[in-house]
């Protein structure tokens, strides 16, 4: 089957600028989570979606949204970018049902996000 | 809270040698713990996980780590390292009713042939 796409895979935007990055998630999978990949803080958790409602929040600024839509693809949303913003944004999908501890994550490739 | 410790950001073997990538955890609940692997240019891919049953996992790829509640750890081993092995692996834990992933730093590994 097929595994969790992300879009785009590359994209440069300048400071001031907002982005939106799309996650179509595995068939059958209800929860969306979103990651940022960087160099100097590592994976930290962005927020997690299940059902069209967000059950999760890191701690990442208001600039930082979510949402997901009916068939479960998610999409997330950088506004006013800044330099630090550069990373790497994972989406993971999962089943999101029964224990969380036990719910495994299958990640997409990322998408790179370049901010000048 | 949840945190994770990855020992040695870089760990570098020989094609052939043993592989261990050290993880030792935190948690206040009854932890669930990963291990991932990242190639370049890749997302995540999961290499193995503790889900409470047996101490030892098994995982993809010749890897299996071992649950050690007394010693917090999980740590990743291979009994003999191929050149494919070098990526970058990531220790997660998990627990709770969060749905959240918290990972370590990560640790590079080097295989030189």
């Amino acid at each position: 089957k097929a595994g969790v796409t992300q879009t785009p895979r590359y994209l440069i935007k300048t400071r001031g600028q907002q982005v939106t990055l799309s996650c179509s998630p595995i068939s059958g999978h209800r929860s969306v989570s979103w990651y940022q990949q960087t160099p100097g803080q590592g994976l930290q958790f962005l927020f997690e979606y299940f059902s069209e409602t967000q059950r999760n929040k890191g701690n990442f600024p208001g600039r930082f949204s979510g949402r997901q839509f009916s068939n479960s693809r998610s999409e997330m949303n950088v506004s006013t970018l800044e330099l630090g913003d550069s990373a790497l944004y994972l989406c993971a999908s999962s089943l999101g049902t029964g224990s969380s501890g036990a719910n495994v994550l299958t990640f997409g490739a990322g998408s790179r996000l370049t901010v000048l | 809270a949840q945190s994770v410790t990855q020992l040695g950001s870089h760990v570098s073997v020989s094609e052939g040698a043993l592989v261990l990538l050290r993880c030792n955890y935190s948690s206040s609940v009854p932890p669930y713990l990963f291990w991932y692997v990242q190639y370049p240019n890749q997302g995540l891919q999961l290499l193995l996980k503790y889900t409470s049953a047996a101490t030892l996992v098994k995982g993809i790829n010749g890897f299996e780590a071992e649950f050690k509640k007394s010693e917090t750890s999980f740590h990743l081993t291979k009994p003999s390292a191929h050149m494919s092995d070098a990526a970058e692996y990531f220790c997660a834990v998990s627990g709770g009713s969060n749905y959240k992933l918290t990972f370590g730093k990560g640790t590079l590994l080097t295989v030189n042939p």
